[in-house]
């Protein structure tokens, strides 16, 4: 399966700055997604990030708040944009791959926004 | 539209007995499930998938599940737990859709008494 690097591990940053996550694959890969796990909660999909188009944003997801750019089949970096102390989470990058049966993720981001 | 649903948040065994997390799904197609592990600090780690072959699933670290169409189940077990089995498990499902995205449900705690 396809192995992900996942930038920064983690990060303390103040509210009002961005920080921009970078994940790359070590093969070429279609889908790339972008999901935030909030503390104790579950994982809550963000973005679908295709190379060569706009990324798909699910509903309470907006691109000014969470630009994603999808250079090529094996990069993709994810922006928090002016940061607020309710964007501390975890981020995590994955990718579908193997008949899109298999999806593998990225060890994740921990944003703490103090 | 698919969905998951994980009944109990946290679970509480004695190591060496028995495991089982509980799924139940949504989807208006034939799902692809998945049960992922997350320990702590870490990104998911996929257990096992189930993707329309065979309905008992074998996984790594001695974990299967059953898929149950009649039941719209897709259940974690495990005969025998290991201290190092105490992590959060996620079921996920994948609609046989466009998006290709995963769903999660809410995620269940595994704690391994001594």
């Amino acid at each position: 399966s396809a192995v992900i690097s996942q930038k920064p591990s983690r990060d303390i940053c103040q509210r009002g700055t961005s920080l921009t996550i970078q994940c790359q694959v070590d093969s070429q890969v279609t889908m790339m997604f972008w999901y935030r796990q909030q503390p104790g909660q579950s994982l809550t999909l963000i973005a679908t990030a295709n190379q060569g188009s706009e990324a798909t944003y699910e509903s309470g997801f907006v691109i000014d708040k969470f630009p994603i750019s999808r250079p090529n089949l094996t990069f993709s970096t994810l922006t928090v944009s002016n940061m607020s102390p309710e964007d501390s989470s975890i981020y995590l990058c994955s990718v579908a791959q193997g008949g899109v049966y298999g999806y593998t993720f990225g060890s994740g981001t921990r944003l703490t926004v103090v | 539209a698919q969905s998951v649903t994980q009944l109990g948040s946290h679970v509480s065994v004695s190591e060496g007995a028995l495991v089982l997390l509980r799924c139940n799904y949504s989807s208006s197609v034939p799902p692809y499930l998945f049960w992922y592990v997350q320990y702590p600090n870490q990104g998911l780690q996929l257990l096992l998938k189930y993707t329309s072959a065979a309905t008992l699933v074998k996984g790594i670290n001695g974990f299967e599940a059953e898929f149950k169409k009649s039941e719209t189940s897709f259940h974690l077990t495990k005969p025998s737990a290991h201290m190092s089995d105490a992590a959060e498990y996620f079921c996920a499902v994948r609609g046989n859709n466009a998006g290709n995205m995963l769903t999660f449900g809410g995620g269940t705690r595994l704690m391994v008494k001594p």
